[in-house]
Formats: structure tokens, C-alpha cells, sequence
């Protein structure tokens, strides 16, 4: 069965560094997103994104972040200068279009920063 | 705005007894629910959702529009379904660009005991 694949499983980064997060979504998905979540806390949305752009995205989502589709099948999440706040575990996930659509989840990508 | 609340952080039931996880949500508009379910160590996946009304795992839950609740029941729980689940919500007919991010619960962690 297709899956979602995120990498790396686990990142560390110093503060103030920028980092990639990647994903390969489904193949055949359109709508593409990012979530996070804060060591005991909840899954919170942070960006969709659609026919090659932004669809919609939190407050949490500032300038600090971007998303990008770089070559039709990697997903990626830049997260500029990172701070420790920014320590989390970061889900992608895909969906085919239609509203009765599920969304499949990567295993995420822990990123801890230091 | 879209809330969901699941009250219970931890639950703890013995093997063979029924189990009823609690959902409820806050949104003006049409929702969509969906149970995910996390396996240690493993990835968000769908266990059920309230449009498709059936039932995986031999669990089910009905959407209540005047309790605005979602409560996931087994009549039997399994030590196989311990993990954590997570209630969400999806605002329907905002169309397909906007308003297709999934709200979630904070999660219940549910231990069947043997």
C-alpha cells in the first residue's frame, strides 16, 4: 500500500540554523500539508497547499516557514532560523481530491533544537 | 472557529470491557469527524470517520449534532487497541481549497489491561 515517507526521522539542529524537512507524499494525492506537535500537546495544523501553492495556513505559520514542491514529488518544510520553541514532532500528510478523501500521515520527523 | 475537546487524557480498561472514548467538538458549520489512531511507534492512520458509518475494529461512533459529540465505543476492548486516538474535525463544504485542514483533539491514551 502507498505511504507517505518523511525524512529524516529525527533531526537536530542548533538554534538559528534553518532546516529541510522532506516528504513524498502519495502519487497520485493532490492537497498536501504540514502539521506539527509540541511534545504533549496537540496535533496543530501549519499549511496546505495546493496546485503549487499556499491554500491555507495557521497562525503558527509565519514568516519563519515556507513549503515548497520543488520537483512534482518532494514536499518540503524550511523552517528559517529555528528556535527551540520550534522543537516538535512535524507530520506531512496527503489527500486525492474530494471531500470524502482521507488524509494519510507520514511518521514524522522529530526535530529537536538545541 | 473549530474546537475539539477529548476530556480523557489517559484511559485505562481491562480486556473485554466495553470502552467509550469522548469527542466533542464546537463549529458553526457542517462537520466531518474522523477517529485517527496512533500505534506505538507508528504513524497517524484513519480508523473511522462519521460519513461512511461503519465500523473498523469492531469500533463505531455516531456524530450527535445536538451534543455535538463523536464518541468512539468498542463493546469489547482488545489489548491490540491500546494506542493513542485522536478525535478531528474537518469543515465541510468550504470547498476544496480552504478549510480542508483537520482540527484535533489533545488525544486520549488508552491502555487495555490484560
Amino acid at each position: 500500500e502507498p505511504e507517505v515517507t518523511q525524512t529524516p526521522s529525527h533531526q537536530v539542529t542548533q538554534m538559528g540554523q534553518e532546516v529541510i524537512l522532506r516528504c513524498v507524499p502519495i502519487s497520485n494525492h493532490l492537497y498536501f500539508y504540514w502539521y506539527r506537535q509540541i511534545l504533549g500537546q496537540k496535533v496543530e495544523f501549519l499549511v496546505s497547499f495546493y496546485n503549487n501553492e499556499i491554500s491555507e495556513k495557521s497562525e503558527i505559520f509565519d514568516d519563519q516557514f515556507s513549503v515548497e514542491r520543488p520537483d512534482g514529488s518532494n514536499f518540503t518544510l524550511k523552517i528559517r532560523s529555528t528556535k527551540l520553541e520550534d522543537s516538535a514532532m512535524y507530520f506531512c500528510a496527503s489527500r486525492k481530491g474530494g471531500w470524502n478523501t482521507e488524509a494519510f500521515f507520514g511518521q514524522g520527523t522529530r526535530l529537536t533544537v538545541v | 472557529a473549530q474546537r475539539v475537546t477529548q476530556p480523557e487524557k489517559l484511559l485505562s480498561v481491562f480486556k473485554g470491557a466495553p470502552v467509550e472514548l469522548k469527542c466533542n467538538y464546537s463549529y458553526s458549520g457542517s462537520p466531518e469527524l474522523f477517529w485517527y489512531v496512533q500505534y506505538s511507534r507508528q504513524r497517524l492512520q484513519l480508523l473511522l470517520r462519521h460519513i461512511s458509518r461503519e465500523s473498523i475494529k469492531g469500533f463505531t461512533a455516531d456524530l450527535n449534532k445536538g451534543e455535538t459529540s463523536f464518541h468512539l465505543k468498542k463493546p469489547f476492548a482488545q489489548e491490540e487497541d491500546s494506542a493513542m486516538y485522536y478525535c478531528a474535525l474537518r469543515a465541510r463544504g468550504a470547498g476544496e481549497t480552504s478549510g480542508s485542514r483537520l482540527t484535533f483533539g489533545e488525544g486520549t491514551q488508552l491502555t487495555v489491561n490484560p
